[in-house]
């Protein structure tokens, strides 16, 4: 069983398109993250959602929306893509609270603008 | 705002034989957590160890483990008899412990070449 999917893995796409990234987690977490790993392999947050509510939303374009749906799921969507939105995007799931708590990963999409 | 440096952007080893990768943060903070994620070409992010920083004693998970240096704020990662199968890029990653969100800063990565 797939802890956190995401749909799909690989995305080619011309530049100034709309596209969407799927993420789904069976771990009955409560929190949901978007990473961006970029060229140069640098892994920084984007987002995080807790119960469907947005409480990290580091500064990213806004061209960049997440959606949440209910807790299992957040996808994140991006208007007018640009070249440098090229870079490998990971969902992780986690529960909010607790020492122990530990993030998941899942197997990231990679984007690539042409 | 926390910070995470890896001074090593690559580092090779050999078949068998013990490699030390390096990483010093930045916090202000006296209680988190710290981790060393693995990612190997499949891109899957795999954790590896963590450290809880009120803790003393330094973390191990079999051929992995840390040197953790609350003072110099250093947690390098030791992996003894490495395998082929090491090979990949190692992340050093930092969280509050009280944070909410668990949000992990991480470092640039390092990556890690074993020679047979």
């Amino acid at each position: 069983d797939t802890a956190v999917s995401q749909t799909p893995k690989y995305l080619v796409t011309q530049m100034g398109n709309d596209k969407s990234i799927k993420c789904e987690q069976n771990l009955g977490h409560d929190t949901m993250y978007w990473y961006k790993q970029d060229s140069k392999k640098f892994l920084k947050i984007m987002f995080s959602y807790n119960n469907k509510e947005l409480i990290i939303n580091e500064t990213v374009p806004n061209r960049f929306s997440p959606k949440s749906p209910d807790k299992a799921h957040l996808n994140l969507h991006i208007n007018s893509l640009e070249l440098g939105d090229s870079a490998v995007y990971f969902c992780a799931s986690s529960h909010y609270r607790g020492p122990e708590t530990l993030l998941s990963f899942g197997p990231g999409t990679r984007l690539l603008v042409l | 705002a926390q910070t995470v440096t890896q001074s090593q952007p690559e580092m090779s080893v050999q078949e068998a034989e013990t490699v030390t990768l390096s990483c010093t943060y930045d916090t202000s903070e006296s209680d988190y957590y710290l981790f060393w994620y693995k990612q190997p070409p499949s891109r899957q992010m795999i954790l590896v160890i963590r450290q809880e920083a009120y803790k003393q004693q330094n973390a191990t998970e079999n051929r992995f483990s840390v040197n953790f240096q609350k003072a110099a704020k250093s947690f390098s990662l030791k992996i003894s008899d490495s395998q082929l199968g090491d090979a990949a890029m190692y992340f050093c990653a930092y969280r509050i412990h009280n944070n909410a969100g668990n949000m992990l800063t991480f470092g640039g990565g390092t990556r890690l070449m074993v020679k047979p």
